[in-house]
């Protein structure tokens, strides 16, 4: 069974702060790692799609690191906004695109105070 | 970017009915679509996978004759939960890629179904 852990599990801060979160999944046998923003009522909104070891990623205020060798990731918001506020998912797929699925984390609840 | 739509967004119903979840790729056509759902707490889990003009492929523990999914279309999969009973009640959503994605490839979800069985 594929562990893909979340922590903290929920995060208030206030407007300005800068946070980051982190995802936990297998070492072996990567492939693929997702991050999804979740507002609440709308559609898990893609971030991120990760592939390779020390990959980095950004857009905008969010930026996202990758280790596949230690199975972290690490998802940054530099001066969180209010609407920023959302629950931010990591999901990993092993093997390869035609013989495995998406297991997410129970993801990480953000809530920005203005 | 892709969108998918799926219907209705909540419904109410009462034990021993059926109900049908509409997934729709607006924008893009899916060979692939797949079926999740997540109960209060806990983290979307795969149901199955849905193959268009094919059966679709079933998780480990879930009733393949209970979650019935059709995939008629490359621009729609049904769920039916039949003769549904209150542990039922959760949160379904569906997901769906392009066909030929690269290794990249992001999938885009639907909004979800709230499914409450009385």
């Amino acid at each position: 069974i594929l562990n893909v852990e979340q922590s903290p599990q929920s995060l208030h801060v206030q407007e300005g702060d800068s946070t980051n979160f982190t995802c936990s999944f297998p070492s072996s046998n990567f492939y693929a790692l997702h991050w999804y923003r979740w507002e609440t009522a709308k559609s898990p909104e893609a971030l991120f799609v990760m592939t390779l070891n020390g990959d980095e990623k950004k857009k905008g205020r969010i930026s996202a690191t990758l280790n596949t060798k230690e199975g972290y990731s690490y998802l940054y918001i530099k001066g969180s906004q209010p609407e920023d506020s959302a629950t931010y998912l990591c999901a990993f797929k092993f093997g390869n695109a035609g013989y495995s699925t998406l297991t997410f984390g129970k993801g990480t609840m953000l809530l920005v105070s203005p | 970017g892709a969108v998918v739509s799926q219907h209705p967004s909540r419904v109410i119903c009462k034990s021993g009915t059926s109900v049908k979840i509409e997934c729709r790729s607006l924008d893009f056509q899916a060979t692939t679509m797949f079926w999740y759902r997540q109960f209060p707490k806990q983290s979307l889990m795969l149901m199955a996978t849905s193959n268009e003009g094919s059966k679709a492929t079933y998780e480990q523990g879930v009733e393949k004759d209970k979650f019935l999914i059709n995939h008629a279309s490359l621009t729609l999969s049904t769920l039916t939960v039949t003769s549904a009973h209150p542990e039922d009640s959760s949160f379904y959503i569906c997901s769906a890629s392009p066909p030929g994605a690269p290794r990249s490839y992001e999938q885009y979800f639907g909004p979800g179904t709230r499914l409450t069985v009385t």
